[in-house]
């Protein structure tokens, strides 16, 4: 298996537009989550989603921000629109359960810079 | 609400030494930890985990790590230092399925 793959890996964007980051999941996970990454509050929790359907979204800064995942193979973050503060690093992970407390698989990252 | 408490920004240690970073945790019921790390520009990578069992937990590369339930410790060790364990390592608590990640440890291992 590829692992779990996230695009762009890079994204450089101007304040006030639209970006989206992708993520395909490992075969056969059922749980996808969405991290992001800066020095000043490390790694925090956005969203995570149990075959495809979103469980905790508390993590989501605000109104801006926003997720999907329309199969068990593809999720999305959206920020719409995107401001300076946006800039990190957004991991996605996914995890199986057949077994419990299962491990975590990361993708390799989104940097987003915005201007 | 779960957290993990990393105290240490940087450890360092000779090559060759024994290694220690270390992680305290708060949780309500039973603690489930994991260790993992971090390369440059890549995501994070899992260790080892403590779900229940024994104390000691052995990981990946050599690493292994100490759940202490009286100090509600979960402290990263390796017996001998590599040049190549220099990097950034996260401990994390499992709470309903997320994690909630402390700040990190950069190990910078020396020559």
């Amino acid at each position: 298996d590829a692992g779990v793959i996230q695009s762009p890996r890079h994204e450089v964007t101007e304040m006030g537009q639209e970006v989206t980051l992708r993520c395909k999941p490992i075969s056969g996970h059922d749980y996808l989550f969405w991290y992001r990454q800066t020095m000043m509050r490390g790694l925090e929790l956005l969203i995570y989603f149990n075959n495809n359907v979103p469980i905790d979204d508390s993590g989501m800064p605000e109104d801006r921000f926003s997720a999907k995942m329309p199969n068990a193979s593809f999720s999305t973050l959206k920020i719409q629109p995107s401001e300076p503060r946006d800039s990190a690093v957004y991991f996605c992970a996914s995890s199986y359960t057949g077994r419990s407390y299962n491990e975590q698989f990361f993708g390799p990252g989104t940097r987003l810079t915005v201007l | 609400a779960q957290s993990v408490a990393q105290p240490e920004d940087q450890v360092n240690v000779a090559e060759g030494n024994p290694l220690t970073v270390k992680c305290t945790y708060s949780v309500s019921g039973n603690p489930y930890l994991f260790w993992y790390v971090q390369y440059p520009n890549r995501g994070l990578q899992f260790l080892l985990k403590y779900i229940t069992g024994d104390n000691l937990v052995k990981g990946s590369y050599g690493f292994e790590a100490e759940f202490n339930k009286s100090q509600t410790s979960f402290h990263l060790k390796k017996p001998s230092a590599l040049l190549s364990d220099s990097v950034l390592y996260f401990c994390a608590v499992m709470g309903r399925r997320a994690l909630t990640f402390g700040s990190g440890t950069r190990l910078q291992v020396q020559p």
